[in-house]
């Protein structure tokens, strides 16, 4: 069975310092690791995904995140942040037989705030 | 492409009043299909899922159902609502692309439960 633990319910930063947004998985099986943004009053949007090609994957809007089988984590990094980056973020975890009943398990969210 | 929609977009019910969500893919047939749920301060926790017509999976206990009558449809159910359900309900389901494998959302329901 997966599971995805994220670590901080709330992250505050300032415009322009380094966001990070931790999350560790458990999975019996290799993983489809994901991250989603939320923003207020919005369904979810796909940041980026690792399905086992590279280990550092590149989303939209700067993000990053690092798949790190050894420390099981999955950790969400932007450089810079900036005050539309504010929003909640979800760190989620697949197996691979998406198309034999695969489930899509999340984290309970990271809410991002950014000060000016 | 695979598109999700859900309606309505938000809902107002009284405690004890039946619900009935409903999720319609297109672009895609015979869809693996969820249906979760996010509380007012809590993250988003899988209710349902179905692998095809007539079949449900439930992940976790609770005051709600789901039908698959069609292929493409998913519905959300309650026969008495409790103030406990209020929450931001998803459908989505998963898709093959390109680069593996991702999931399309819907917009989602808003429900509130007074």
């Amino acid at each position: 069975a997966q599971s995805v633990t994220q670590l901080g319910s709330h992250v505050s930063v300032s415009e322009g310092a380094l966001v990070l947004l931790r999350c560790n998985y458990s999975s019996s099986v290799p993983p489809y690791l994901f991250w989603y943004v939320q923003y207020p009053n919005q369904g979810l949007q796909l940041l980026l995904k690792y399905t086992s090609a590279a280990t550092l994957v590149k989303g939209i809007n700067g993000f990053e995140a690092e798949f790190k089988k050894s420390e099981t984590s999955f950790h969400l990094t932007k450089p810079s942040a900036h005050m539309r980056d504010a929003a909640e973020y979800f760190c989620a975890v697949s197996d691979r037989r998406y198309n034999q009943g695969g489930k899509l398990i999340f984290g309970q969210g990271t809410e991002l705030s950014v000060k000016p | 492409s695979q598109t999700i929609h859900q309606w309505p977009a938000t809902l107002v019910q009284p405690v004890g009043s039946p619900l009935s969500l409903e999720c319609t893919v297109e672009g895609t047939s015979n869809p693996n299909l969820y249906w979760y749920r996010q509380a007012a301060g809590r993250g988003l926790q899988l209710l349902f899922y179905s692998v095809g017509i007539g079949q449900i999976s439930s992940e976790v206990p609770q005051n709600l159902s789901a039908s698959r009558p069609q292929d493409r449809q998913f519905i959300l159910s309650s026969k008495k609502l409790l103030l406990s359900d209020s929450g931001f309900y998803l459908c989505a389901s998963p898709r093959a692309s390109l680069w593996g494998y991702g999931y399309t959302f819907g917009s989602g329901t808003r429900l509130t439960v007074v």
